[in-house]
């Protein structure tokens, strides 16, 4: 089945850190850029950032640079997302997707807060 | 403030079309592709136009995608409460070398 599985979400207080991953499962994950994008408790999308199918080329949203880093693990078709010095705004469900978001996981909440 | 402008919110009758647009500027529309995502509470977003008007297998002849100029439009046809859902658009901005999505736009079928 052609599937991401988002983990690592959780309560964080402000200031502090927490790892995302996502598995690909069910295509050719070294095809596709693949990106995440975040969706505050009754907000719209916000693109949080991307990666190179060979993990060459990042971008990000301003409002994370320096603070978040996007990976990727194309031997265990993994993508991860650190985040650090993390805000009480970037509590979002996070959600994996591929290329130009043709796949999307099922998302996983991340709460900042004290 | 969302990069991309759609209207808040839009509502129509079953069997109704309507038409959901979005604005965006020379640095992202202009130069490229718009995608179209459909979002039911709670759940993944689920695309539903690719570039500019192309539907994703499985996707309804109801849905379709135009642009032109600095923005573009999803029409939907023939409503169905189903439809009822938030949508959004979304685009490569070259000046900000990220992708931009709007803000969304609420669609409640009556």
């Amino acid at each position: 089945e052609v599937q991401l599985v988002e983990s690592g979400g959780g309560l964080v207080p402000p200031g502090g850190s927490l790892r995302l991953s996502c598995v690909a499962s069910g295509f050719t994950f070294t095809d596709y850029w693949m990106n995440w994008v975040r969706q505050a408790p009754g907000k719209g999308l916000e693109w949080v950032a991307n990666i190179k199918q060979d993990g060459s080329q990042k971008n990000y949203v301003d409002s994370v640079k320096g603070r978040f880093t996007i990976s990727r693990d194309n031997a265990k078709n993994s993508l991860s997302l650190q985040m650090n010095i993390l805000r009480v705004e970037d509590t979002a469900v996070y959600f994996c997707a591929r290329s130009n978001f043709d796949l999307w996981g099922r998302g996983i909440l991340v709460s900042v807060s004290s | 403030q969302s990069v991309l402008t759609q209207p808040p919110s839009l509502s129509g009758t079953p069997g109704q079309r309507v038409t959901i647009s979005c604005s965006g500027s020379s640095s992202n529309i202009r130069p490229n592709t718009v995608n179209w995502y459909q979002q039911f509470p709670g759940t993944a977003p689920k695309l539903l136009i690719f570039g500019n008007n192309q539907r994703p297998s499985g996707v309804p002849d109801r849905f379709s995608g135009s642009k032109s100029g600095t923005s573009a439009s999803l029409g939907i046809s023939g409503l169905q409460s189903e439809d009822d859902a938030d949508y959004y658009c979304a685009v490569w901005d070259n000046s900000l070398n990220g992708w931009v999505f709007g803000g969304g736009t609420r669609l409640t079928v009556l």
